[in-house]
């Protein structure tokens, strides 16, 4: 049974860097995860998919402010630059064979 | 460019079953290493998987509700569609469907739809 843990929240000012942390649990460090941003009262929208050696794949249209990161089993979203529109829910999703898909619980970011 | 679209009631009532529709453009589920999900989120709580199909009709449930899910696709219509039975108020929540390549961005949901809240109540 995996677990993917999110602080529930975090906040940074205007124009400041944040760094996001989704931490894997038991048998899965290794995993490769994706983040995913939720705009209020939108659908969430996939970001990139982090691997467990730090390489990152962004979809399509995500700025260069947006990069991720990774070390054990800790994944990483780092936001430079924050906008207001920045603000947003993002959640870690991770799969594998047994598990299938599983998300974290969300970290609700305000920009201050 | 990809995009998804769900369909459905949006107010069901208990024990009954609940029936969405996916219809999405812009790819074929025909085409090897594409899957289109479903996933859930009930309001103000995080999202939870519930269902996958492959482009080879391969079906993936989440263990906790697999006994109330069924997912099929019908290829032609670019179409996927979830249903769940005995429908409770927990089960009250926003559906979306998502797509996946396995072959390009591996098992992650890389587009999603818009979303649609469905009620459960009497």
């Amino acid at each position: 049974q995996i677990v993917m843990t999110q602080s529930p929240s975090a906040s940074a000012s205007l124009g400041a860097s944040v760094k996001l942390t989704c931490s894997l649990s038991g048998g899965y460090t290794s995993n490769a995860i994706a983040w995913h941003q939720q705009l209020p009262e939108k659908g969430p929208r996939f970001l990139m998919k982090v691997n467990s050696d730090g390489s990152h794949t962004k979809g399509d249209g995500i700025p260069d402010r947006f990069s991720g990161s990774s070390s054990g089993a800790e994944r990483y979203l780092t936001i430079s630059s924050l906008h207001s529109e920045d603000e947003a829910d993002y959640y870690c999703q991770t799969w594998d064979t047994g598990i299938h898909w599983v998300f974290g619980g969300g970290t609700k970011l305000t920009v201050l | 460019q990809i995009t998804l679209k769900e369909s459905g009631p949006t107010l069901v009532k208990p024990t009954q079953t609940l029936t969405l529709t996916c219809t999405f453009s812009g790819f074929s589920l025909g085409t090897r290493g594409v899957g289109v999900g479903w996933i859930r989120q009930p309001p103000g709580k995080a999202l939870e998987w519930l269902a996958l199909i492959y482009w080879d009709d391969d079906k993936r449930y989440s263990p906790s509700l697999k006994s109330r899910l069924t997912i099929i696709k019908d290829t032609s219509k670019n179409q996927v569609v979830l249903r769940m039975t005995n429908l409770d108020p927990v089960d009250t929540a926003t559906f979306y469907c998502a797509h996946l390549n396995i072959l390009t961005t591996g098992h992650f949901f890389d587009f999603w739809g818009q979303g649609m809240l469905v009620t459960v109540s009497s």
